[in-house]
């Protein structure tokens, strides 16, 4: 059964970068089968989708924040990060992982999620 | 961007009745070429991340309850809870991953009555 874990300062202030790291457990981030995603939800809000990370590298990112989003992966550990750039208190949210099934140019639903960790955006 | 708006925002349902969420996409969700619909559903509870409960509109993730189902094709979509339990108060929100970026509609907060 893979598990997601995100980690990464949870408190961030303006204009900095916000970092978190996704660390991916019982499965393999270099299986072909996957696609792997960072999701944000503010407090009492709906989830925002961030973007979207392959084995290879290949990024696709949300038009709303590609400007300020990097995400990156690391198969030796087995991990992806997400970095967003410029932050504001309106980028307080938490801050999920997740995986997609994908089959040839296709991705699908998310059927595993880290627990989440809250990054407040802060002086 | 695909807009997914969900309908009611809010529902309180008696334990043992009957609950319907609806979720409308501002554009088809079903793909030609292998005639499925692009449209997950996942259940929040409080602290929790979502959890995948439907997938292609109507298929039930292993592990899920068969009392949830899913319905619907092209814009419209329905979530049934057959008979609710005290188990299912949570946010239920539904998603389209015909296209990107991926979109969820709002959540509808599910109550007993």
């Amino acid at each position: 059964q893979v598990q997601l874990q995100e980690s990464g300062p949870g408190l961030v202030k303006p204009s900095q970068t916000l970092s978190l790291t996704c660390t991916v457990s019982g499965g393999s981030i270099s299986s072909g089968s996957y696609y792997w995603s960072w999701i944000r939800q503010p407090a009492g809000k709906g989830l925002e989708w961030i973007g979207r990370i392959y084995r290879s590298g290949s990024t696709d990112y949300n038009p709303s924040l590609k400007s300020r989003v990097n995400i990156s992966i690391d198969t030796s550990n087995n991990q992806f990060s997400l970095r967003l750039s410029s932050v504001t208190a309106a980028d307080t949210a938490v801050y999920y992982c997740a995986r997609a099934p994908r089959d040839t140019d296709l991705v699908y639903y998310f059927d595993s999620w880290g627990q989440g960790t809250l990054v407040t955006v802060s002086s | 961007d695909i807009v997914m708006t969900q309908t009611p925002d809010s529902l309180a349902v008696s334990l043992g009745e009957r609950a319907t969420i609806n979720c409308k996409s501002s554009q088809s969700l079903l793909y030609s070429s292998n005639n499925k619909n692009y449209l997950a559903w996942y259940q929040q509870t409080p602290g929790q991340p979502p959890k995948l409960l439907i997938y292609w509109a109507s298929t039930r993730e292993s592990g899920v309850p068969d009392r949830f189902s899913g319905s619907g094709s092209g814009t419209d979509f329905t979530l049934t809870i057959s008979s609710l339990q005290a188990a299912d108060v949570a946010v239920y929100y539904c998603q389209q991953y015909y296209g990107i970026p991926y979109t969820f509609g709002q959540g509808t907060k599910l109550e007993i009555k």
